[in-house]
């Protein structure tokens, strides 16, 4: 069964980098129909496209986040990362992997089941 | 680039029929048919149930269907059931390979 999890972290400190790890189990990631991204949601709040990758390592990300995201992939262990600098409160969210529908689609139809992670020193 | 814009919250009584507006601009919802459409309940992951403004995933009811009109995306609920009460969000392509979400609406069935 196709599977995402994501892991990492569940408390960083402000000013740290956040670094998550999304991994899909139950097929491949190399799969040219699909793009994979992570979206978070603070809490009580909306979700929030933080950006995209495909397999070959091309990536897109929310311009309001550009400056400090970097999401890569790793086609042998099957995983994707996020890495999100200079952290505050307001990163302080739901953090979700998802798998997108590739040929321009730009719509999710598999998520992780989210990671909670919360900036607090 | 702005979150489209979505009534906070909507209701309907069981059997009928609501639509949840999602309004954008001429860069984003108005210039591309690819508006997608969420459901979340609360504490679990979104739920895609309409893509590309209309389309259905596999094994997505019916009763929910998407359309789109100049920069304002919709989407219907037809036979409103109890556990169609969730939170909806709209996500359309806003152009140079980006995206937005909405703020959300929160559907109470009555």
């Amino acid at each position: 069964q196709l599977q995402l999890q994501e892991s990492g972290p569940g408390l960083v400190k402000p000013s740290e980098t956040l670094s998550l790890t999304c991994t899909l189990s139950g097929g491949s990631i190399s799969n040219r129909s699909y793009w994979w991204a992570w979206i978070r949601q603070p809490p009580g709040k909306g979700l929030e496209w933080i950006g995209s990758i495909f397999y070959s390592g091309t990536t897109y990300y929310n311009p309001s986040l550009k400056s400090r995201v970097s999401i890569s992939v790793d086609t042998s262990r099957s995983q994707f990362s996020l890495e999100l600098s200079s952290l505050t409160a307001a990163d302080t969210a739901m953090y979700y992997c998802a798998r997108q529908i590739g040929g321009g689609s730009w719509s999710f139809d598999l998520w992780g089941r989210g990671t909670l992670v919360t900036v607090s020193s | 680039q702005s979150a489209l814009t979505q009534p906070a919250s909507v209701s309907g009584s069981p059997g009928q029929s609501i639509t949840i507006s999602c309004t954008g601009t001429s860069s984003d919802v108005g210039n591309y048919n690819l508006v997608s459409w969420y459901q979340q309940h609360p504490g679990k992951v979104p739920k895609l149930l309409i893509y590309e403004v209309s389309k259905w995933p596999s094994g997505v009811s019916n009763r929910f269907s998407g359309s789109k009109s100049g920069n304002t995306a919709s989407l219907t609920i037809s036979g409103l059931q109890a556990e169609d009460e969730a939170e909806y969000y709209c996500c359309s392509y806003g152009g140079s390979n980006t995206l937005i979400f909405g703020g959300g609406t929160k559907l109470t069935v009555l």
